[in-house]
């Protein structure tokens, strides 16, 4: 049974930049690709972007350009870095397993992230 | 952009009650479609995937149809522990689009 486990800072200023980090438990690393997708409060889920154990990674188009994903496969983490961020950057964000592209079947408990000043 | 639209927004039904909440997606698809179950304050739990492939362990009072741009999830007989936010998702194409949600309340 696969458990992730995810952390990182709560409150973050415009402009600061989030990190988060998630950790799989249990189950292959390496067969899977790595998720993160968020919640804005009163939206829709929206995926952020995936990374596979080699550290290719796909982002979605719209925040391609202040993403960027890692992995530590010596210590099955992965993590997330989101720039420039600002008050529409304040969601829910989890960490997930998908088992195929975009198909998450597992979920981190969630990290709520705000943006203010 | 794939754009994932559900309906209704909300709906409130009876314990025992059928509930039947429609996704349609603004190209087709194909059966890349998957449905997910929220509670307040968890994370979402994925249901259904491939459009009506059940996951292991999810009751089988929940079902799901469609194909292309039209799906629904169905509960067959509507229980207390069914109050949630269900979502649609796209998985066929690039960003894998969620629905915006339906809220399912117990009367």
């Amino acid at each position: 049974q696969v458990q992730l486990q995810q952390w990182g800072a709560g409150l973050l200023k415009p402009s600061e930049t989030l990190s988060l980090t998630c950790a799989v438990y249990g189950g292959s690393f390496s067969g899977y690709d790595w998720s993160w997708i968020r919640q804005p409060p009163g939206k829709p889920l929206e995926w952020i972007g995936e990374i596979i154990h080699t550290g290719s990674t796909n982002y979605n188009p719209s925040l391609m350009s202040r993403v960027t994903m890692s992995v530590d496969t010596s210590k099955n983490q992965f993590s997330l870095n989101l720039t420039s961020v600002t008050a529409a950057d304040t969601a829910l964000y989890y960490c997930g397993r998908a088992r195929v592209r975009w198909l998450i079947d597992s979920w981190g408990q969630g990290t709520l992230v705000t943006v203010s000043s | 952009d794939i754009q994932m639209t559900q309906s209704p927004s909300t709906l409130s039904a009876s314990v025992g009650d059928r509930v039947t909440i429609s996704c349609r997606a603004s190209q087709s698809v194909s059966d890349w479609l998957a449905w997910y179950q929220q509670k307040p304050g968890k994370a979402p739990k994925l249901l259904i995937h491939r459009a009506s492939n059940l996951e292991s362990g999810v009751p089988s009072r929940f079902s799901g149809s469609g194909f292309g741009t039209e799906f629904t999830l169905s509960i067959s007989s509507l229980q207390p522990d069914d109050s949630a936010t269900y979502y649609c998702q796209q998985y066929n194409s690039y960003s894998g689009t969620f629905g915006q949600g339906t809220k399912v309340e117990i009367k």
